[in-house]
């Protein structure tokens, strides 16, 4: 069974860019949630998305939006992005309220 | 307010030096503890849940065990293959992802 694939895996992006970052769910998983990951915050709740409605918002500005599609994979967008936005950007999927979450490998944002 | 402290930050140990790590947590109507494993860059791995006082889980060398206020995870003759960060996040009733806590982890490194 594959497991939850994020692409790009790394990317380099300058100050007022916009980066997409996609996300592929285990086979039947119709949840997905977004964290970001830092050294001196930790793991940060972005979003969680469920049958394409988004359920909950994490406390982050609205330069960072997502989307689910109907085969539940999911993509997030940072747009005007700030050195702060450096981060391990991670995907994760469940099972409809379970609390197990399946983590991709994540995708590694750098800001110049 | 629900939260969680993992305890020591770091954690260094001779191959073979058994321990323990320790995850308190305060939440109401706990609906599962879950423990996770993360290495350098990568996204965390899913290891354990557990959902009431008492019980008990083990994989390999791994052995987490929870009591209504605390989860510890034993690490018993641990390899270095070992040393990663290990993540403990708590699940109250809402079973939204967005509702599920993490603590900062534990940092262990074994030394061959």
């Amino acid at each position: 069974k594959a497991g939850v694939t994020q692409t790009p895996r790394y990317l380099i992006k300058t100050r007022g860019q916009q980066v997409t970052l996609s996300c592929s769910p285990i086979s039947g998983h119709r949840s997905v949630s977004w964290y970001q990951q830092t050294p001196g915050q930790g793991l940060q709740f972005l979003f969680e998305y469920f049958s394409e409605t988004q359920r909950n918002k994490g406390n982050f500005p609205g330069r960072f939006s997502g989307r689910q599609f109907s085969n539940s994979r999911s993509e997030m967008n940072v747009s005007t992005l700030e050195l702060g936005d450096s981060a391990l950007y991670l995907c994760a999927s469940s099972f409809a309220g379970r609390g197990e979450l399946f983590f991709g490998e994540g995708s590694r944002l750098t800001v110049l | 307010e629900d939260q969680v402290t993992q305890s020591p930050e770091a954690l260094r140990l001779q191959e073979g030096e058994s321990s323990s790590l320790n995850c308190s947590y305060t939440v109401s109507g706990l609906r599962g503890l879950f423990w996770y494993r993360q290495d350098p860059g990568k996204g965390p791995e899913f290891l354990f849940t557990l959902y009431s006082a008492g019980e008990e889980k083990e994989k390999e060398r791994l052995k987490a065990t929870l009591t209504k206020k605390e989860s510890f995870l034993h690490i018993t003759a641990p390899k270095p293959e070992d040393s990663a960060t290990y993540l403990c996040a708590v699940q109250g009733p809402d079973s939204s992802a967005s509702k599920i806590i993490f603590g900062s982890g534990t940092r262990l490194s074994i030394r061959p």
